[in-house]
């Protein structure tokens, strides 16, 4: 987990509101992700910046906001239109975007809708 | 289109026993091939990965994985198994050349009994 940080750990959300999970990294990579984890379905691309200020969708992008202002920053917004947002979100980063790179992962944020 | 599959969601083995987590893949190009380990609420960790070369590839914590390009398949193998091995298993896929994206399987449940 060296080198990339999430906050919260855990995170609890009232249905309506909005959210912002941190994502911060000191490697000095170009590329940064968004996956979601749920139970038996793996991870699954949300969001991913392939250099500052820009940034794609991923499959699943519906209800979710991503800026990337600043290389070591990518933050998560998690809006009331995600029906079902309760998982666990990992950041990760790499190098460059290149297929070769490894990506290295943050330790998650869990998100609890109440 | 590209995928993974992990065919077995848990493995048992016996601590001192060799151990093998199976994965296949499926692209429409040369593959690239990674292996990465989850502990419980936490993010996962790189173990290692194919790029090119040496089908027998070498990685952290005593695991190694082979490349066999004629079964489509990547399997995670150690000697002998630790108690500690004990752990959420994610086998990753990247088609070659470029920017690609990484498509991960739904991950194996390793359980070393003492």
């Amino acid at each position: 987990d060296g080198g990339i940080t999430q906050s919260p750990k855990y995170l609890f959300r009232k249905e309506g509101q909005n959210v912002t999970l941190s994502c911060e990294q000191n490697l000095n990579h170009d590329a940064m992700y968004w996956y979601r984890q749920d139970p038996g379905q793996g991870l699954r691309l949300i969001y991913y910046s392939q250099i500052v200020n820009d940034f794609q969708k991923g499959d699943i992008a519906e209800g979710y906001s991503v800026s990337r202002e600043k290389k070591e920053s990518f933050p998560l917004t998690v809006t009331s239109a995600q029906k079902n947002p309760t998982a666990f979100y990992l950041c990760a980063s790499r190098a460059t975007p290149t297929s070769t790179d490894t990506q290295y992962f943050g330790p998650g944020t869990r998100l609890t809708v109440l | 289109a590209q995928s993974v599959a992990q065919p077995e969601d848990q493995v048992n083995v016996a601590e001192g026993n060799p151990l093998t987590v199976k994965c296949t893949y499926s692209v429409s190009g040369n593959p690239y091939l990674f292996w990465y380990v989850q502990y419980p609420n936490r993010g996962l960790q790189f173990l290692l990965k194919y790029i090119t070369g040496d089908n027998l590839v070498k990685g952290s914590y005593g695991f190694e994985a082979e490349f066999n390009k004629s079964q489509t398949s990547f399997h995670l193998k150690k000697p002998s198994a630790l108690v500690s091995d004990s752990a959420l298993y994610f086998c990753a896929v990247s088609l070659s050349g470029g920017y690609q994206k990484v498509t991960f399987g739904i991950g194996t449940k390793l359980q070393v009994i003492p």
